[in-house]
């Protein structure tokens, strides 16, 4: 079964430092995996995602994520921290091939500090 | 691109009557539209799976008759919520993609409250 977890529920950083948001994953398959990113009383907003190709992928607003099979990690990161990306980041992986739902994490809460 | 309209985004109303969330993809043809719940400061829980011209297919625990959903164009997916009590009370999301293997896109959600 696929699962994914997300190893930091709560994630503090100054404005202007890096940002390392983890995600671990389980899955039976060639997984798709996601990153997307809630503000407050908002749907989510597809960061990125990763569908086999490039194992490093760029998304908007500076973020990227690295596939790491050996590790089954997908850590979201990102060069300096703005204020504008303090929000709840969610960590995806889809279902099984035929019906592609989405597993996924518990979230992990970003706060950016001035 | 990949616009995701929910309509409405807020609603209060009293224990007993039905409200029905509209989710319109703008930009795109929706082949598949996802209803989820989420509770404060939790996860998304999926609560149906509903293909354009099809019944939905409901997760285990959703009560399909008190959550009736239609999905009966490539562009709109209702909600509706029947006979709603408090403990309907939530924020719901709908999603939509086009073709299987493409990234679902989100509404910016409503939230429900019930008196």
């Amino acid at each position: 079964a696929q699962s994914v977890t997300q190893l930091d529920s709560h994630v503090s950083v100054s404005e202007g430092t890096p940002v390392l948001l983890r995600c671990n994953y389980s899955s039976s398959y060639s997984p798709s995996l996601f990153w997307y990113v809630q503000h407050p009383n908002k749907g989510l907003q597809l960061l990125l995602k990763y569908t086999s190709a490039a194992t490093l992928v760029k998304g908007i607003n500076g973020f990227e994520a690295e596939f790491k099979k050996s590790e089954t990690s997908f850590h979201l990161t990102k060069p300096s921290a703005h204020m504008s990306d303090a929000a709840e980041y969610f960590c995806v992986v889809s279902d099984s091939p035929g019906t592609y739902k989405y597993i996924f994490g518990t979230g992990t809460r970003l706060k950016v500090l001035a | 691109g990949a616009v995701v309209s929910q309509h409405p985004s807020w609603v209060i109303c009293k224990s007993g009557t039905s409200v029905k969330i509209e989710c319109r993809s703008l930009d795109f043809q929706a082949t598949t539209m996802f209803w989820y719940r989420q509770f404060p400061k939790q996860s998304l829980m999926l609560m149906a799976t509903s293909n354009e011209g099809s019944k939905a297919t409901y997760e285990q625990g959703v009560e399909k008759d008190k959550f009736l959903i239609n999905h009966a164009s490539l562009t709109l997916s209702t909600l509706t919520v029947t006979s709603a009590h408090p403990e309907d009370s939530s924020f719901y999301i709908c999603s939509a993609r086009g073709s299987i293997n493409q990234p679902q896109h989100f509404g910016d959600g409503t939230r429900l409250s019930i008196l």
